[in-house]
């Protein structure tokens, strides 16, 4: 069955202190791999989607990137918003089917 | 531009009620999927809809049922309520068909309390 480990399960930083998140997958024929932002009490905001190992692509402090086994979602000198629960998903099946997402990484960044 | 809008944002039922939830896409998108997420929890799909047929299901038991209307906006029926499905229901549009894999765009969900 597909799955998406994503590590660690949380994070703490102070303002300013740039980290990485971790996404594996293990889906072979992947089709796209997914970054969203969860905050409390809302649906998942869409961030991100790689389609194939060495693409990047950022937006102001994130920057995310795709090998053929994790991805990785960047965040440069964090600001207390950024504070939120970061999800990653792949995509399997054929075009635009379901996504399988980790647990998240829940991202506190203190001022 | 609206987003997905999904209603009511939040129901208490007892065990062995059903619930109907709604959901209406983002405008210009043609496909809803459903997901259900369980506190500390990634969303699970559960199934998807497009020109109003399921074109893919999750592992989720028969009393979980949809229904996709020729305006693209969806519902997602449970039968027979059990305390394991009180969670956060999401619902996704996005565009179906094509190439490439487009992003599934979320509402913010209903979360369902079983007492």
């Amino acid at each position: 069955e597909d799955q998406v480990t994503q590590s660690p399960e949380a994070l703490r930083l102070q303002e300013g202190e740039s980290s990485s998140l971790n996404c594996s997958y293990t889906v072979s024929g992947l089709r796209g791999l997914f970054w969203y932002r969860q905050d409390p009490g809302k649906g998942p905001e869409f961030l991100f989607t790689l389609y194939s190992a060495g693409e990047e692509k950022e937006k102001e402090r994130l920057k995310a990137t795709l090998t053929k086994k994790e991805s990785f979602l960047h965040i440069t000198a964090p600001k207390p918003e950024d504070s939120a629960t970061y999800l990653c998903a792949e995509n399997s099946g054929g075009s635009n089917y379901k996504l399988t997402f980790g647990k998240g990484t829940l991202l506190t960044v203190n001022p | 531009d609206a987003g997905v809008t999904q209603s009511p944002t939040h129901l208490i039922k007892t065990r062995g009620q059903q619930v109907t939830l709604r959901c209406s896409p983002k405008s210009g998108h043609d496909t809803v999927s459903w997901y259900q997420q369980a506190l500390g929890q990634g969303p699970q799909f559960i199934f998807q809809y497009y020109e109003e047929e399921e074109r893919q299901r999750g592992n989720f038991p028969d009393r979980f049922s949809g229904h996709q209307f020729p305006n693209y906006s969806s519902e997602l029926n449970v039968n027979a309520l059990l305390l394991g499905d009180s969670a956060l229901y999401l619902c996704a549009s996005s565009l179906g068909g094509g190439t490439r894999n487009q992003p599934q765009h979320f509402g913010d969900g209903t979360r369902l309390s079983i007492l």
